[in-house]
């Protein structure tokens, strides 16, 4: 089945630094590949996607960068703030699978 | 409703009991999901349903695991003889499009149960 590797585990930077969150994923096939937001005790919500035909996308201070040939895929915020704390999940959907797997989150501190 | 909307929030349950958690979708949603959160980890994957027919159940880790959605609408997850490792947040998720399709997933807050 499809396995995601999630790096690292938790990330501290002060506010305004950058923040950059990496996935890997084993089955060439997955052509989705979303990052979750979770904070404390709510909900996952969807922050940014993209598809197996997009390389970079962006949205104002988050991106997602995606290599299909390393199999590998990016979360990076810029200009952090305290609010941007929280758990932060990739995940990736296989073809004709019902489900996404997920990567088992980075913590990340933003302090100000 | 607006969102994706699950009761209890919060279920203790003694080891043995039987537990029912409920997930009120978005409306028109086709696609329901029931994963199950352990502390510190990611979403795993335990059903899908599309409208009423539960397509796939390969992440049930047990057959005390027990999911319905009779009418396309609200799903219930059951949990029979709840034992300790069952102790988790089950979140429910639901989406417009086939899970097959990469429409966006809408999670609720999830029901925390604690089998003491």
């Amino acid at each position: 089945g499809e396995n995601v590797e999630q790096h690292p585990s938790t990330l501290s930077v002060q506010e305004g630094d950058s923040a950059v969150i990496k996935c890997t994923y084993s089955d060439s096939a997955s052509n989705y590949f979303p990052w979750y937001k979770q904070e404390l005790g709510k909900r996952p919500q969807l922050i940014i996607d993209i598809r197996s035909n997009v390389g970079e996308k962006k949205d104002q201070r988050i991106a997602v960068t995606l290599n299909k040939t390393a199999k590998h895929f990016s979360l990076h915020i810029t200009e952090t703030q305290p609010e941007d704390s929280a758990v932060y999940f990739c995940a990736a959907l296989r073809p004709g699978y019902s489900t996404l797997t997920f990567g088992k989150g980075t913590m990340l501190l933003v302090s100000p | 409703g607006a969102g994706v909307s699950q009761s209890p929030r919060y279920k203790v349950a003694k080891r043995g009991q039987d537990v029912a958690l409920r997930c009120d979708p978005i409306s028109g949603h086709v696609s329901l999901f029931w994963y199950q959160q352990a502390l510190g980890q990611g979403p795993e994957f335990l059903t899908y349903f599309q409208n009423e027919a539960q397509l796939d159940k390969s992440g049930l880790p047990s057959d005390r695991f027990f999911a319905e959605r009779p009418e396309g609408s609200v799903s219930t997850l059951k949990i029979q003889r709840t034992q300790q490792e069952d102790s988790a947040v089950y979140l429910c998720a639901s989406s417009d499009g086939t899970a097959f399709s990469g429409n966006t997933i809408y999670f609720g807050e999830g029901s925390w149960l604690t089998v003491v």
